[in-house]
């Protein structure tokens, strides 16, 4: 079976550049869960979405970050423009229901550093 | 403030050496309390869900026990594919989905 799929796993740019993450959650899944990992902080909530609807998105850092979710199998989080302190493993979950049960299935991640 | 502490932060094991993980939380209303595991360069994968005090869930070599203040991941016979960090995590009822999560047990078992 096909879990999360992220794209790109990893992605090096300068800062000041666009950078676009891209997830595929599991089929059949209709809450996806947009995570930020570093040594500092760990893993945060950044934002979560609920049958393509966002619920809560008080964990983007700022005006710079945006996601999206325009159907049931694709989201992306845009970060615009980066800065070096934006560098982390930026992780995209899914789960069928709203999460309650906290069963989320990861994808493998896509680690970016901004230069 | 709601917070979740995990320790030790890292813990070597022999083979075959059982040990404890501890998951201390303060949260204004504990909706259930989660165990993960994660492996170098994987995202993380679930492992339980424990919901109430007294709970207790296993799994192989791993049982997960839950009381009001915490949660303990017991790792029995611990084997080197074992080795992983193990994350807790906390939801709760005034956050619809959102889990918080400590910061990690490192765990390695050697041969």
């Amino acid at each position: 079976d096909a879990g999360v799929i992220q794209s790109p796993r990893h992605e090096v740019t300068e800062m000041g550049q666009e950078v676009t993450l891209r997830c595929k959650p599991i089929s059949g899944h209709n809450s996806l869960f947009w995570y930020r990992q570093t040594m500092m902080r760990g893993l945060e909530l950044l934002i979560y979405f609920n049958n393509n609807v966002p619920i809560d998105d008080s964990g983007m850092p700022e005006d710079r970050f945006s996601a999206k979710m325009p159907n049931a199998s694709f989201s992306t989080l845009k970060i615009q423009p980066s800065e070096p302190r934006d560098s982390a493993v930026y992780f995209c979950a899914s789960t069928l229901g709203s999460g309650r049960t906290g069963e989320l299935f990861f994808g493998e991640g896509s680690r970016l550093t901004v230069l | 403030e709601d917070q979740v502490t995990q320790s030790p932060e890292a813990l070597r094991l022999q083979e075959g050496e059982s040990s404890s993980l501890n998951c201390s939380y303060t949260v204004s209303g504990l909706r259930g309390l989660f165990w993960y595991r994660q492996d170098p360069g994987k995202g993380p994968e679930f492992l339980f869900t424990l919901y109430s005090a007294g709970e207790e869930k296993e799994k192989e070599r791993l049982k997960a026990t839950l009381t009001k203040k915490e949660s303990f991941l017991h790792i029995t016979a611990p084997k080197p594919e074992d080795s992983a960090t193990y994350l807790c995590a906390v939801g709760t009822t005034d956050s619809w989905g959102k889990l918080q999560f400590g910061a990690g047990t490192q765990v390695v078992v050697t041969p």
